[in-house]
């Protein structure tokens, strides 16, 4: 059994710039939710995705966007990048149901400066 | 809003004590989800509680739920230094079918010799 892979591990970009996270869903897991975790904070809900719609959204502006695709993996992407939006990016995934576990992957350290 | 506090926010412990963290929340839920991490790490799942009085164990950790209190404990037996981590409770307050998690602020945990 695969487990949720993220793409890429680390990224550096400038302000006011576009940025593209992937992430793989685990294997027979049909939803994907996505978290920014700041340093020294809990993780916050982004947004999540099932059945390749957007299934619920946290507190994030329309820049950040995503997209789930037929094989359940799915892309964040952020635009106009600002400083605060440096920090560790979550997927996780998970098979929907009332008592279903979310499964994190490995996180995408972005950098804005 | 649902909001989900801990405390300590940091805790400092000897080799061999014992100590629980808390976790209060603010709305009704009864799916409650507690979470390790290392530093610069993702989130290894520790514990799902899925129901008023769930309780579980695991080596020297062992967490409740309390659905009525609002109230979520996490119990370290004995500590040894592989236990210092940052750990995070996590609270699902949704009716529907998928979970959103929403995160307290984090318990760093450091175990001394």
């Amino acid at each position: 059994e695969t487990g949720v892979t993220q793409s890429p591990t680390h990224l550096i970009k400038t302000r006011g710039q576009q940025v593209t996270l992937r992430c793989s869903s685990q294997s027979g897991h049909n939803t994907v939710s996505w978290y920014q975790q700041a340093l020294g904070q809990g993780p916050q809900f982004i947004f999540q995705y099932y059945r390749e719609e957007e299934n619920g959204r946290g507190n994030f502006p329309p820049r950040f966007s995503g997209l789930q695709f037929p094989n359940y993996s799915s892309e964040l992407n952020v635009n106009a990048l600002e400083l605060d939006d440096s920090a560790l990016y979550l997927c996780a995934s998970s098979f929907t149901g009332r008592t279903s576990e979310q499964y994190f992957g490995p996180g995408t350290r972005l950098t804005v400066t | 809003e649902l909001k989900v506090e801990q405390n300590p926010l940091f805790l400092s412990m000897q080799e061999g004590k014992n100590y629980t963290i808390y976790c209060n929340y603010s709305t009704t839920s009864d799916r409650l989800y507690w979470y390790r991490q290392d530093p610069g790490k993702s989130l290894e799942s520790l514990f799902v509680l899925l129901s008023n009085g769930a309780v579980k164990q695991e080596g020297r950790l062992m967490a409740s739920l309390d659905t009525k209190a609002r109230l979520s404990t996490l119990h370290i037996t004995a500590a040894v230094h592989d236990l210092s981590a940052t750990y995070f409770c996590a609270v699902d307050p949704t009716t529907g079918t998928a979970s959103k998690l929403t995160f307290g602020t984090g318990t760093r945990l450091q175990v001394t010799l």
